[in-house]
């Protein structure tokens, strides 16, 4: 069965350093991989989605993340964070089932961006 | 501009009444979706739909209902049945079935009183 943890409820750092979102995925198949940001009271926007081509995948806004799959692992960075970087971000894992598009999200993480 | 959209953005109700939260879409996707956003948890399945006058229960389908009479709508109906009604809804639409990436509406943050 398709799982997806998201290892942090809550992140916070500085504006300017790094931001590392941990998400570690469950499948038994070759998995689509997402990230998606949702910020206060507004709808999911795509940041990022793995569909095994290449395993680093660069997203909007500066975001990257990384497929690794001895790990089972879809870390979500960014070198530098913007005070606009604050919001939840969302790690989903997607397969086909009955030829729909299943979504599995993770818990969230919020990413609290500090001056 | 393509996009959702959904309506209301808040809407309080009573118990014991049945409302039902607006989805449109422009973007010619066949597939549509509701979803459902706790606090502190991802969202739930509600119902979806590949095609017009076809649509399936979801993860959490009892006191919801939803119709799919056109191609760029998805009304959802939350009845008096749903015992926990209060939360924010999403819809979502998807062009495809290959990378399964979907694009949401503002939502509706629904209250009961």
């Amino acid at each position: 069965a398709q799982s997806v943890t998201q290892l942090d409820s809550h992140v916070s750092v500085s504006e300017g350093t790094p931001v590392l979102l941990r998400c570690n995925y469950s499948s038994s198949y070759s998995p689509s991989l997402f990230w998606y940001v949702q910020h206060p009271n507004k709808g999911l926007q795509l940041l990022l989605k793995y569909t095994s081509a290449a395993t680093l995948v660069k997203g909007i806004n500066g975001f990257e993340a990384e497929f690794k799959k001895s790990e089972t692992s879809f870390h979500l960075t960014k070198p530098s964070a913007h005070m606009s970087d604050a919001a939840e971000y969302f790690c989903v894992v997607s397969r086909l089932s009955g030829g729909y598009n299943k979504l599995i999200f993770g818990a969230g993480t919020r990413l609290a961006v500090h001056p | 501009d393509g996009g959702i959209t959904q309506s209301p953005k808040y809407l309080f109700r009573k118990e014991g009444q049945n409302v039902t939260l607006s989805c449109e879409q422009n973007l010619n996707h066949d597939a549509m979706y509701w979803y459902r956003q706790d606090p502190g948890q991802g969202l739930r399945l509600i119902y979806y739909s590949q095609i017009v006058n076809d649509f399936q229960k979801g993860d959490i389908a009892e006191g919801y209902s939803v119709s799919r009479e056109k191609k760029e709508s998805f009304p959802l109906t939350v009845t008096s049945a749903q015992k926990n009604p209060t939360a924010f809804y999403l819809c979502a639409s998807s062009g495809g079935t290959v990378t399964g990436e979907l694009f949401f509406g503002e939502g509706s943050r629904l209250t009961v009183l």
